[in-house]
């Protein structure tokens, strides 16, 4: 069974450009949320999301970061323009329910790095 | 609002000896999900245990033991006889039932066992 994929692992940035992450949940999930951590620091909500709808935005930057999870194909999570302060590990994980006692199982995170 | 705290940031031992690691929360929930994640040296995010607020039996899982007490709004999490394969960053976090589905995450400890 495929976990949550992600990809690419690493990625580079110069400033100004632009950034896409990409997640793949486990194979039925339909719930994706993505969280991001900076150096040292534990992770921090950014926005959750079922088949084409954001839910949960409220951890988001307000400018320059956007997200979806198109009916096909993978979550992406967009980041325009970037800064330095965006240089982060970015994690994606799924879950089958959004409901009840379940668990959030992660991806192996892509860690962007902004030049 | 919620919150997770894990006072101890870096806890240091030597090979078999046992290590509590702390995590203290807060939520207004009265029905609410704990969990333990490992984040080894490669940097993916392992779940350990989720524990729903209204189970407060301890549990325990090999040389891994969870004290929960809703008195104390504490979750601690114990590895006997450490290894040093057991080295990671340790985060505990929270989920309520109200609204939003995002995981709370403490700052996370850093365990390093010592050969």
């Amino acid at each position: 069974n495929a976990g949550v994929m992600q990809n690419p692992r690493h990625l580079v940035r110069r400033r100004g450009q632009e950034a896409r992450l990409r997640c793949s949940p486990v194979k039925g999930h339909s719930h994706v949320y993505w969280y991001r951590q900076l150096p040292e620091e534990g992770l921090k909500f950014m926005v959750y999301l079922q088949k084409e709808n954001i839910i949960d935005e409220s951890g988001m930057p307000k400018e320059r970061f956007s997200a979806e999870f198109p009916k096909e194909g993978p979550s992406i999570l967009r980041i325009q323009q970037v800064v330095r302060g965006d240089s982060a590990a970015y994690f994606c994980a799924s879950s089958p329910t959004a409901s009840g006692p379940y668990e959030q199982y992660f991806g192996p995170g892509t860690r962007l790095t902004v030049t | 609002a919620q919150k997770v705290t894990q006072a101890q940031t870096e806890i240091s031992v030597v090979e078999k000896e046992d290590v509590t690691l702390d995590c203290v929360y807060e939520t207004r929930d009265t029905t609410y999900y704990l969990f333990w994640y490992k984040q080894p040296p490669s940097g993916e995010l392992v779940f350990l245990i989720r524990r729903n607020s209204f189970d407060e039996q301890n549990e325990i899982s090999g040389r891994y033991s969870w004290n929960f007490q809703k008195s104390t709004s504490s979750f601690n999490f114990t590895i006997t006889a450490s290894q040093v394969v057991d080295s990671a960053v340790y985060f505990c976090a929270l989920r309520g039932i109200q609204g939003a589905q995002k995981l709370v995450f403490g700052q996370g400890t850093r365990l390093t066992i010592n050969p």
